[in-house]
């Protein structure tokens, strides 16, 4: 299996909603990434989780808020978006680099695309 | 700072060549090539590893210069399936823990026609 799935595809949230994507991986990666794409740009880092421990918060704000629940699952809270937030969000997964595995391919998911009303 | 990727946009007629350059103003640890297609999620390509080692796709090649920073992407005898947007990506090794860092050039949309 290797697959990245990502829920929901599409969602729709005003600014005073509270919402959560998700994302799952079972390729055993200990590395999880949420990326962020506006239309025509690349992919922009958000985290990173390496072994379940938020390891790299690139400045995000904190109405995104990310969670490891386990070696499998990542999660997004999306509370007090803005209309500038809505974009195509992308979760990744990899081997970290530590050990013989140096190469940190990384595996996408197809995005859930969020628009912030 | 982010890759800087030339040319923008290309368009080739089926069975036509074209190299997409990379080019970056930090070291480059390893270098990502991933494609992206409209509406789909990135899909990795090929990875040049420091030393010349380079590990991926069948028909599609790539340079990798430590010492300019830079990588280039060669397409050769393109099809029709090779359309869709292509991103470099520099790979920086963990500083603290395990984590790595991938960043992503700014995209390069290649179009392929018959």
């Amino acid at each position: 299996d290797t697959e990245v799935t990502q829920t929901p595809k599409h969602l729709v949230m005003g600014m005073t909603n509270k919402k959560s994507l998700k994302c799952e991986q079972h390729m055993g990666h200990r590395a999880m990434y949420w990326y962020k794409q506006k239309a025509k740009k690349p992919p922009e880092l958000m985290f990173v989780y390496s072994y379940e421990k938020l390891s790299i918060n690139e400045s995000v704000p904190s109405r995104f808020s990310p969670e490891c629940p386990n070696s499998s699952l990542l999660n997004l809270h999306l509370h007090a978006l803005q209309p500038e937030d809505s974009a195509l969000y992308l979760c990744a997964s990899s081997h970290p680099l530590r050990g013989p595995r140096l190469t940190g391919e990384l595996f996408f998911g197809e995005g859930s695309r969020l628009t912030v009303l | 700072q982010q890759p800087v990727q030339s040319p923008q946009a290309v368009i080739l007629r089926e069975g036509e060549d074209a190299v997409i350059n990379c080019s970056s103003s930090k070291a480059l640890y390893s270098v990502h090539w991933y494609r992206q297609k409209h509406g789909e999620a990135p899909v990795f390509l090929m990875i040049l590893l420091k030393g010349g080692e380079q590990k991926g796709h069948e028909k599609i090649s790539a340079s990798f210069n430590e010492k300019k920073q830079q990588s280039s992407l060669y397409l050769t005898a393109s099809q029709l399936s090779y359309s869709g947007t292509y991103f470099c990506g520099n790979l920086e090794p963990p500083t603290t823990g395990t984590a790595s860092k991938l960043t992503f050039g700014t995209g390069t949309r290649l179009q392929v026609t018959l």
